[in-house]
């Protein structure tokens, strides 16, 4: 079983959409949870951490489920830059991080 | 953000010889450093874990006397792909993080190819 695990996509949709991206964890201890972006051919950047409250940056809200081990990031008013791999990444508690597969996103105009 | 230097970006080599990758953080101790592989249109797979001055953990299926690891000092580690063959052909990135940081922050990775 994979330590973490995303929908791989690809998500196509419209400028302006509202898109959603889930990913479930196996490692209940895991401590920190957060969201990269990758783009093609490029290194992961973080995009933002995800708290227990839930928290939001802009047009992005990050969301955990600690008794489900989902976490979750919700993007409103698409753009085309925000097309990109997004990452779903859980660090352990033995400080080790751990990446999803990546969902796929474009946005079309 | 905290800054992690890769390098080389790429490079090619023949089948057979070495090749060095270092990794530096530039503005922050990096207690542990990560190495991943990354292959077209697939996730980050994790290798090996260092911290620095100790030896790297290994993840299942990589080999350690073929991918060495060293973390010598705070600010660098080095991953050297011994004897490499085409199918080593791959992105290689590494991430650092120090003890006041819970994120880990990536190096611009090094695209090798082997011919």
């Amino acid at each position: 079983r994979k330590e973490v695990e995303q929908d791989p996509g690809p998500f196509n949709v419209p400028e302006g959409a509202t898109v959603a991206f889930n990913c479930t964890y196996s490692n209940s201890a895991s401590q920190s949870f957060f969201w990269y972006r990758q783009d093609c051919r490029k290194e992961p950047k973080l995009l933002m951490s995800v708290y227990s409250s839930g928290n939001e940056d802009g047009r992005f809200t990050a969301q955990l489920n600690r008794a489900s081990q989902y976490i979750s990031l919700l993007i409103r008013d698409s753009k085309l830059s925000d097309s990109a791999t997004y990452l779903c990444v859980v660090r352990d508690n033995f400080n080790k991080f751990y990446f999803g597969s990546g969902t796929k996103l474009n946005v079309k105009p | 953000g905290a800054v992690v230097s890769q390098h080389p970006s790429w490079v090619i080599c023949k089948s057979g010889t070495s090749v060095k990758i270092e990794c530096r953080s530039l503005d922050f101790q990096a207690t542990t450093m990560f190495w991943y592989r990354q292959f077209p249109k697939q996730s980050l797979m994790l290798m090996a874990t260092s911290n620095e001055g100790s030896k790297a953990t290994y993840e299942q299926g990589v080999e350690k006397d073929k991918f060495l690891i060293n973390h010598a000092s705070l600010t660098l580690s080095t991953l050297t792909v011994t004897s490499a063959h085409p199918e080593d052909s791959s992105f290689y990135i590494c991430s650092a993080t120090g003890t006041k940081n819970t994120e880990a922050f990536f190096g611009q990775g090094t695209r090798l190819t082997v011919v």
